[in-house]
C-alpha cells in the first residue's frame, strides 16, 4: 500500500521561505506513471492546488503561486518537495502531498502537515 | 479560469436519507477529469469518484456519481454515520490546470 508522509517545519517567519519535503514508501516514484502533487488547506476553508511533479522532473504550477513555489523530486531518497517564498500570514494551512490516479484524480494523500506562518 | 460551484453549502439530512450534491463548472468540462472527495475534520481527502462516475477502490455502491458538460452529481443513495462529512469535487484541465470546488457540509439533521 503506497503511503506519503510530509516533514517539514510548522512554523515559518514571515518573509521566509516554505520547504516541505514528501516520503513516498511502498512504492517508487521513478516507476509510477502518475504525477505527484501538492496540495494546501487553510484553516477552515476549502482546498488550493499548489502543483505537480513527474518523476522526470516536469513540472506544473498553480498560476497564483507560481512566482514563489518550486516543487522537485529526488528519485534516490522516493521523495518530492515543496517550496515557497516570501510567505504571508496567508500561507498558513494544512499542505498535502499526494499522487494523481486516473483523470488526474488524487487516490493517495499524506496525512497532511500544518505550516503557520507568523514571527 | 474553470470554477466549480457546489451547492448546497450544507445539507441537513438524517441516516437513512438520500443526498444529492451538485457541481457546476463555469464551461463545460471533460466528464474523464471530474473527481469527488470526502473530508471528514482531521483528516486528508478521500477519492470517491474519478471520470464522473467510476467508484474508487473500496468506496462502497451507496455512493455514485454522474453528469456531463458543466453539472456534476455526487448521490449517497443512504447515509450512513460514517457519511456526515465534507464533500469537494475537483476538475482537471484549463488554467490552473487543477482546481476544486468550495465543498458541500452533510450534516445530521
Amino acid at each position: 500500500q503506497l503511503q506519503l508522509q510530509e516533514s517539514g517545519p510548522g512554523l515559518v517567519k514571515p518573509s521566509e521561505t516554505l520547504s516541505l519535503a514528501c516520503t513516498v514508501s511502498g512504492g517508487s516514484i521513478s516507476s509510477s506513471p502518475y504525477y505527484w502533487g501538492w496540495i494546501r488547506q487553510p484553516p477552515g476553508t476549502g482546498l488550493e492546488w499548489i502543483g505537480h511533479i513527474y518523476f522526470t522532473g516536469t513540472t506544473h504550477y498553480n498560476p497564483s503561486l507560481e512566482s514563489r513555489v518550486t516543487i522537485s523530486v529526488d528519485t534516490s531518497k522516493n521523495q518530492f518537495s515543496l517550496k515557497l517564498t516570501s510567505v504571508t500570514a496567508a500561507d498558513t494551512a494544512v499542505y498535502y502531498c499526494a499522487r494523481h490516479y486516473s483523470g488526474w484524480s488524487l487516490l493517495y494523500w499524506g496525512q497532511g502537515t500544518l505550516v503557520t506562518v507568523s514571527s | 479560469e474553470i470554477v466549480l460551484t457546489q451547492s448546497p453549502g450544507t445539507l441537513s439530512l438524517s441516516p437513512g436519507e438520500r443526498a444529492t450534491l451538485f457541481c457546476r463548472a463555469s464551461q463545460s468540462v471533460s466528464s474523464s477529469y471530474l473527481a469527488w472527495y470526502q473530508q471528514k475534520p482531521g483528516q486528508a481527502p478521500r477519492l470517491l469518484i474519478y471520470g464522473a462516475s467510476s467508484r474508487a477502490t473500496g468506496i462502497p455502491d451507496r455512493f455514485s456519481g454522474s453528469g456531463s458538460g458543466t453539472d456534476f452529481t455526487l448521490t449517497i443513495s443512504r447515509l450512513e454515520p460514517e457519511d456526515f462529512a465534507v464533500y469537494y469535487c475537483q476538475h482537471y484541465g484549463g488554467s490552473p490546470p487543477l482546481t476544486f470546488g468550495g465543498g458541500s457540509k452533510v450534516e445530521i439533521k
